[in-house]
């Protein structure tokens, strides 16, 4: 059974230009959230999409969102990139709700350089 | 709100020595309680859970248990390995998932 799989797994941008994170999940999960993780925040909760709707949001300005398909594919997108959103974005899907009786499975993650 | 608090690294230890990584929560509720591993270049994986108080969880050599009355979630291995060099994260699930700050192990041979 395939993992989780995220695309790209790495991405240089500018100050200001947009970025499209993708992640494919487990096949048949219908659960998928997004976490940043930095050296100095550690790993951050952003949001958690299930049946393509939102169900949890993480702390994080509105350049942050998401969406997910009926395949349960889901895109992060971040508009006007800050020097200070470089990170690993990692992504995790589950069979049901993030409430601690699922377990997620991560992917390898994204890893954002801003310059 | 719900948190998790982890023992601060980096930790360094000899090949074959007993390992602890502290972990304790703040949570309104009852949350499971997950320890993630995270190798090099990688995602996190599950190491081991628990659901419930008084629950242990094991994998790999590794054991941790659920206890409510300390708030505390601690991992433990008896022997640890140069394999076993990784960042460790303790996590408690409820409404979502919350992470703790990560300890990195370092074994050396």
């Amino acid at each position: 059974k395939a993992g989780v799989t995220q695309t790209p797994r790495y991405l240089i941008k500018t100050r200001g230009q947009q970025v499209t994170l993708s992640c494919s999940p487990i096949s048949g999960h219908r659960s998928v959230s997004w976490y940043q993780q930095t050296p100095g925040q550690g790993l951050q909760f952003l949001f958690e999409y299930f049946s393509e709707t939102q169900r949890n949001k993480g702390n994080f300005p509105g350049r942050f969102s998401g969406r997910q398909f009926s395949n349960s594919r889901s895109e992060m997108n971040v508009s006007t990139l800050e020097l200070g959103d470089s990170a690993l974005y990692l992504c995790a899907s589950s069979w049901g709700l993030g409430e601690g009786k699922n377990i997620q499975y991560f992917g390898a993650g994204t890893r954002l350089s801003v310059l | 709100g719900n948190s998790v608090t982890q023992m601060e690294g980096p930790v360094t230890l000899s090949e074959e020595a007993f390992l602890t990584i502290n972990c304790t929560y703040t949570a309104t509720g009852y949350p499971s309680l997950f320890w993630y591993v995270q190798y090099p270049g990688e995602g996190l994986q599950l190491l081991l859970k628990a659901t419930k108080a008084d629950d242990k969880g094991s994998n790999k050599g590794f054991e941790a248990t659920y206890r409510k009355e300390t708030t505390s979630f601690h991992l433990e291995k008896g022997s640890v390995q140069v394999s076993d060099s990784a960042v460790y994260f303790c996590a408690l699930g409820l409404n979502d998932m919350r992470f703790g700050a990560g300890t990195r192990l370092t074994v050396k041979p």
